[in-house]
């Protein structure tokens, strides 16, 4: 089976711009999660989606959203992009969700923001 | 509050020498809990996980980890370190309900020959 996937992989954006980033998961996999990594803080949870329903969010501004299709690939979106943004964005994927099912994490999104 | 707490920012250790990584855990119940594995330039690998039973589980790669209620800690180890254990190490929770996980700030490993 093929991994989660994550396009792109770098991204170089403008202070003010806003950012789709996009998420394969493995086949079969229906639960998508988001997560934020930054030096100073870790992995954030940024939210979850569960078959095309954002089941669970974490404490992030309305500036950071996302989506799930049909096919369960996710997209998650930023606004009007910030500075503090620049982090590594992973996705991870599981068979069902729920936290008893291991997530399957990609190699990330590298965002930077000038 | 959730919280996880991996209180060795940096842990050098020699080649062939034992490992004993610290997490400390505050939840309101007894969560689900994994150690993961993050190679630069690289997702998240899964070590282990507890989900209930024997408080000792066995992992990847030789690692295991001991979970203790009474101290709220799930503590990774391994009896020799190879050189390709050097990454990032991160302690999680994650709710019994839902699909939330919190991660601690991560232990970063250097391994010396």
């Amino acid at each position: 089976k093929a991994g989660v996937t994550q396009t792109p992989r770098y991204l170089i954006k403008t202070r003010g711009q806003q950012v789709t980033l996009s998420c394969s998961p493995i086949s079969g996999h229906r639960s998508v999660s988001w997560y934020q990594q930054t030096p100073g803080q870790g992995l954030q949870f940024l939210f979850e989606y569960f078959s095309e329903t954002q089941r669970n969010k974490g404490n992030f501004p309305g500036r950071f959203s996302g989506r799930q299709f049909s096919n369960s690939r996710s997209e998650m979106n930023v606004s009007t992009l910030e500075l503090g943004d620049s982090a590594l964005y992973l996705c991870a994927s599981s068979s069902t969700g729920g936290s008893g099912y291991e997530q399957y994490f990609g190699p990330g999104t590298r965002l930077t923001v000038t | 509050a959730q919280s996880v707490t991996q209180p060795d920012i940096h842990i050098t250790v020699s080649e062939g020498a034992s490992l004993e990584l610290r997490c400390n855990y505050s939840y309101g119940a007894t969560p689900y809990l994994f150690w993961y594995v993050q190679s630069p330039g690289q997702g998240l690998q899964l070590l282990l996980k507890y989900f209930s039973g024997d408080t000792l589980v066995q992992g990847i790669k030789g690692f295991e980890a001991e979970f203790k209620r009474s101290q709220s800690s799930f503590n990774l180890r391994k009896p020799s370190v190879h050189w390709s254990d050097a990454a990032e190490y991160f302690c999680a929770v994650g709710a019994r309900t839902g699909n939330q996980f919190y991660f601690g700030t991560g232990t970063s490993l250097t391994v010396i020959p």
